[in-house]
This record gives structure tokens, C-alpha cells and sequence, in this order.
């Protein structure tokens, strides 16, 4: 069954990077990869989008290597409101859904 | 409104009574999804549509649940003879590229 890997749950201090890795498999050659976070009583929301090496934006940065098995969501400089679990779904491979696992609960600690 | 949206935003029912919940998409969106996600876990993939293409419903807990999608754009989900292991937040989400979902804020459901 194709599907991601990532931990459960992470915690951090304030001020820390945090780095979420989240692992493949059998990604298809034509899929994005994506990340979303979700805050307590809201829907997921769009963080950050990539198809390999390196994406940055004003949120945060995400790592692919060279073969695609794997990606890392990168926060640099954690504040408590950044306090939220972080899915990197199973990408779609052509019309198909995408599957959201449980994803990460980061919490973020003063 | 640019996002999507969803209504009601909360329903409290009794058990057995039937539920529709309502989701309204980004305009031009061909692609929406129905999740839902119980207190504290992950989402529950329910059923996709995309464009005028068959549903994959395979998400789809029982035969109680069904969803409809009128002229491409909004989207009700049905439930009936709701039990209490039904209450849960229905997220609808819509995408225009099936690469990025736009979710819209959910609707909390309570089984009385």
C-alpha cells in the first residue's frame, strides 16, 4: 500500500529549528510534493510545495535529495504558534486522491 | 468569498436522524474532497470528485454516507441514521490541480 512515513509527534523549544522528515514510498515520477499544517479547531492549511532539491519560502523550507524517497520540512526558528501537526500527504499519482496520514504533532515548548 | 466554505459550521443531532452537510468550493476548482477527522487524529478520506469523472467513493464508511456533487461545484454529504460513533469535523477540501487542497473550515458533527 503506497503511503508516507513520518514520526507522531515532535517537540521543540522556542527559537529552535525544527526538521520534520517524512519518507515515500513509491512516489511516482510526476508527483509534487506537499505539506500542510494544521492548528487546532481549523482545516489543513498549504505550507510549502516542492518537486526536488531545495523550495524556501516565508513559512519554511523544504528539502527533496536526488532520488525523492524522502523529504524534510524544515521551520527555522520555532515560536509557540507554530504549535500544530504538519502532514505530508501521499501524493497523487495522475487523478487520483491524495491520503492524508496522521501526521506530525509538533509542540512547541516556551 | 475566496475560500471555501462550509456549512453549518456545527450540528447536533440525535441518533437516527438523517444530516446534510454542505461544502462550497473555489470557483473552477474540478477536483473536491470530503475527510473527516475525529478529536485528535488524522484525516479520514471519504469520497473524491473530479470533474465529470465516477466519484471514488471507496473512502466511504458505510452505505449510510453518501455525497453528491450538482453542476461541478457544490457539494452535499449525506448522512443517515447517524450514530455516535459519527461525530467527528467533515473537512471538504477543493483543488484545481489535484496537487494542493484549499480546505474549507470544517463542520463539527455531535450524535446525540
Amino acid at each position: 500500500l503506497a503511503k508516507t512515513t513520518q514520526p507522531i509527534s515532535m517537540d521543540s523549544y522556542e527559537g529552535q529549528e525544527v526538521n520534520i522528515t517524512c519518507s515515500h514510498n513509491n512516489i511516482a515520477t510526476n508527483d509534487y510534493i506537499t505539506w500542510y499544517q494544521q492548528f487546532p479547531s481549523q482545516g489543513p492549511r498549504f505550507i510549502i510545495q516542492g518537486y526536488k532539491t531545495k523550495v524556501t519560502n516565508e513559512v519554511a523550507s523544504l528539502f527533496i535529495p536526488a532520488d525523492r524517497k524522502s523529504s524534510t520540512l524544515s521551520l527555522p526558528r520555532v515560536s509557540l504558534s507554530d504549535t500544530a501537526v504538519y502532514y505530508c500527504p501521499y501524493p497523487k499519482g495522475g487523478y487520483q486522491k491524495v491520503t492524508f496520514g496522521t501526521g506530525t504533532k509538533l509542540q512547541v515548548i516556551p | 468569498g475566496a475560500g471555501v466554505s462550509q456549512s453549518p459550521s456545527n450540528k447536533v443531532t440525535e441518533k437516527g436522524k438523517d444530516v446534510e452537510l454542505r461544502c462550497d468550493p473555489i470557483s473552477g476548482h474540478t477536483a473536491l474532497y470530503w475527510y473527516r477527522q475525529s478529536l485528535g487524529q488524522g484525516l479520514e478520506f471519504l469520497i473524491y470528485f473530479q470533474g465529470n469523472s465516477a466519484p471514488d467513493k471507496s473512502g466511504l464508511p458505510s452505505d449510510r454516507f453518501s455525497a453528491e456533487r450538482t453542476g461541478g461545484s457544490v457539494s452535499t454529504l449525506t448522512i443517515q441514521r447517524t450514530q455516535q460513533e459519527d461525530s467527528a469535523v467533515y473537512l471538504c477540501a477543493s483543488s484545481w490541480d489535484q496537487e494542493t487542497q484549499y480546505f474549507g473550515p470544517g463542520t463539527r458533527l455531535l450524535v446525540l
